[in-house]
């Protein structure tokens, strides 16, 4: 079993609906990641945040705004999104060192699918 | 962009035969990591193989790296029905924490 929590594993929104993505995890990470996924792709890096800071935004929509509250959790809010938004949506964390010294520790996602 | 460019995209293999799946990659790395995927679902870290290194081992999964080449190589010995699933190597692009995936490698073991 992940330890990374998403909520909810499914969503299915209107574009002019307003909802959120939430990710929580609690083994002390400080680096945390939002992936977008389309079937038969690979994740594709949208948001990282280091240190409850966002340190990288891959030129991402305004459409998806990231927050992290604090260390342990990490929301993706969602507003006036497109039917080519509809995807899987993940979350990692990684110890201190990120990337360059450890793994990637995935949640199983959150389905969205936009009519 | 992708880190990674997978070769093969689709492999279909008999139960214990072996699964070999290829990685290149473009720019300079400091480690190479592979994942698996089940359909729909998270990824799982399998390995992480370090620039200074050239072959690593962890089960049935033996991984190499040759940096010259700029490609690293997934074995997957006697295979499981189990193993179905997709294989991404990752590699970071430019970014302390910029974890880029390649195309991936969707494995089917049969029975």
């Amino acid at each position: 079993d992940t330890e990374v929590t998403q909520t909810p594993k499914h969503l299915v929104m209107g574009m002019t609906n307003k909802k959120s993505l939430k990710c929580e995890q609690h083994m002390g990470h400080r680096a945390m990641y939002w992936y977008k996924q389309k079937a038969k792709k690979p994740p594709e890096l949208m948001f990282v945040y280091s240190y409850e800071k966002l340190s990288i935004n891959e030129s991402v929509p305004s459409r998806f705004s990231p927050e992290c509250p604090n260390s342990s959790l990490l929301n993706l809010h969602l507003h006036a999104l497109q039917p080519e938004d509809s995807a899987l949506y993940l979350c990692a964390s990684s110890q201190e060192g990120g990337a360059i010294t450890g793994e990637l520790f995935f949640g199983e996602g959150s389905r969205l699918t936009v009519l | 962009s992708q880190q990674g460019e997978e070769d093969p995209q689709a492999l279909s293999i008999q139960e214990g035969e072996n699964a070999t799946m290829n990685c290149s990659y473009k720019t300079s790395i400091n480690n190479l990591q592979w994942y698996r995927q089940n359909s729909g679902r998270g990824l799982v870290h399998l390995i992480l193989i370090r620039s200074n290194e050239r072959e690593k081992h962890s089960g049935r999964l033996r991984v190499t790296l040759d940096t010259s080449k700029k490609s690293s190589s997934l074995l997957i010995t006697a295979s499981r029905a189990a193993d179905t699933a997709s294989y991404f190597c990752a590699g970071l692009s430019g970014g302390y924490n910029k974890l880029i995936f390649g195309a991936g490698t969707r494995l089917a073991v049969h029975p």
